[in-house]
């Protein structure tokens, strides 16, 4: 079944550093979305990307879906206390009835020390 | 809007027991998703539902059951319990858009079987 891998599994950083998890999938994608959990809460959604290539930005979130659509990674420039908590991607495969089914990756815990 | 709502929020079994995780949401969405969540984990997929009286089985299954008798409400029942089970169950909506639709996450139910 598809696969969807999600490195790192950790990621500590100091307020203002710079932060990217990356996501691969086993399989090609017809799209992929990103959430967002804080600790103790719930995931929320972020974005979705669908072409090929494609780049969108959110504040100072940079979210890039692979030319070959197996990739995606997400960029968090100068990071804040506020950006802690599980990123996940989630993919749904190309092809076929998924009846909008995502497969989820292990998500990347990130600490922001101030 | 309430969006998805979810009960209990926390709740102990004991091994052999059963329950019902309660979920309902008022978007009118016809997609509906049963997770579970297990510390350092991704979400796994247990349940589907496309629509009222359409179920699926997910990637882990085994040991639960689902009914989606109205749009409204698509509630998830646990056989004899067992600490296997032990886990952060969340329960997700979305809109039937080809499966390029986010999904909505309730608070979730945090369940410990001893």
């Amino acid at each position: 079944g598809q696969q969807v891998m999600q490195i790192p599994q950790y990621q500590h950083v100091q307020e203002g550093e710079d932060f990217t998890t990356y996501c691969n999938s086993s399989t090609t994608l017809s799209n992929i979305q990103w959430y967002k959990q804080r600790p103790g809460g719930h995931p929320v959604f972020l974005i979705q990307l669908v072409k090929s290539g494609e780049v969108k930005k959110q504040k100072r979130l940079t979210f890039q879906f692979g030319e070959a659509k197996k990739n995606s990674s997400l960029h968090i420039t100068a990071t804040q206390t506020t950006d802690v908590g599980t990123y996940f991607c989630a993919g749904r495969g190309a092809g076929g009835t998924s009846y909008g089914k995502l497969t989820f990756g292990q998500g990347t815990i990130l600490t922001v020390h101030p | 809007n309430a969006g998805v709502t979810q009960t209990p929020k926390f709740r102990i079994l004991k091994i052999g027991q059963s329950m019902t995780l309660q979920c309902a949401q008022d978007m009118n969405h016809n997609y509906m998703y049963w997770y579970r969540q297990d510390p350092g984990m991704g979400l796994k997929l247990i349940y589907y539902s496309v629509g009222a009286g359409i179920t699926d089985k997910g990637e882990v299954p085994n040991g639960y059951n689902v009914s989606r008798s109205t749009t409204e409400d698509f509630p998830l029942r646990l056989e004899l319990a067992a600490p296997s089970q032990t886990s952060v169950y969340f329960c997700a909506s979305s809109y039937s858009n080809n499966g390029y639709n986010e999904q909505f996450f309730g608070p979730g139910t945090r369940l410990t079987v001893l």
